[in-house]
């Protein structure tokens, strides 16, 4: 049964702290991205990959917000430093993307957990 | 004005009844996404839609891409189906980027 993994499930730390999320998308998967979820805004799309490039980081704070894949097999997603704002569930989810322009669908991930104190 | 709004926000019936959660959107599109979030916070991809209508089970989704419009049915409503119900659609020339609507919590009760 495959699926995409997220850890860890829960995080607490302390504001200015260095927090790294990780996901690894189903095998055969070439597109990764991150969402944000928060009670005020909703879902939010930070980042996604397609073959491991970044396509959009568009909705990421550039500042302090930094996704990456080092490799087909994990993404990580790294915020430095962390506020109190950042508080929030991260979901991951990947798709196939057979076609440049395919309509395709996202799996996601059970989601990391963020308090930020 | 959000690209992506929905009907109700908050959505009680009574276990059997038949329910229907609306989608509009004010920007061109390929596809549209139902997701369903159950209370443990898992997201689930319930339908992909570009034109007509999908069945699968109780669960029926409908889209008008002239009228910029979708709907998500569910008929003989149960308590198991209580979620929030998200519809995110696929801006038209993007990937796979996706821009999603505030949700629709539904409580079903015996």
């Amino acid at each position: 049964d495959a699926r995409v993994t997220q850890t860890p499930r829960h995080k607490v730390t302390e504001m200015g702290q260095e927090v790294t999320m990780r996901c690894q998308p189903i095998l055969g998967h070439n597109t990764v991205f991150w969402y944000r979820q928060t009670m005020m805004q909703g879902l939010e799309l930070l980042a996604y990959f397609r073959n491991r490039a970044p396509l959009d980081d568009s909705g990421m704070p550039k500042d302090r917000f930094s996704a990456e894949m080092p490799d087909a097999t994990l993404a990580t997603l790294k915020i430095q430093p962390s506020e109190p704002r950042d508080s929030a569930v991260y979901f991951c989810a990947s798709g196939p993307d057979r076609l440049r322009w395919a309509v395709n669908e996202q799996f996601f991930g059970p989601g990391t957990r963020l308090t930020v104190l | 004005k959000n690209e992506v709004e929905q009907s109700p926000q908050n959505l009680t019936a009574q276990e059997g009844e038949f329910i229907t959660i609306n989608c509009s959107y004010s920007v061109g599109i390929s596809a549209l996404h139902w997701l369903q979030q159950h209370p443990g916070g898992g997201i689930v991809s319930l339908f992909m839609l570009s034109s007509g209508k999908k069945k699968h089970g109780r669960l029926i989704a409908t889209i008008n891409i002239q009228e910029k419009h979708s709907s998500l049915h569910i008929t003989a409503s149960h308590p198991r189906d209580s979620a929030v119900y998200i519809c995110a659609v696929r801006h038209t020339g993007t990937a796979s980027k996706l821009t999603f609507g505030t949700g629709t919590r539904l409580q079903v009760t015996l």
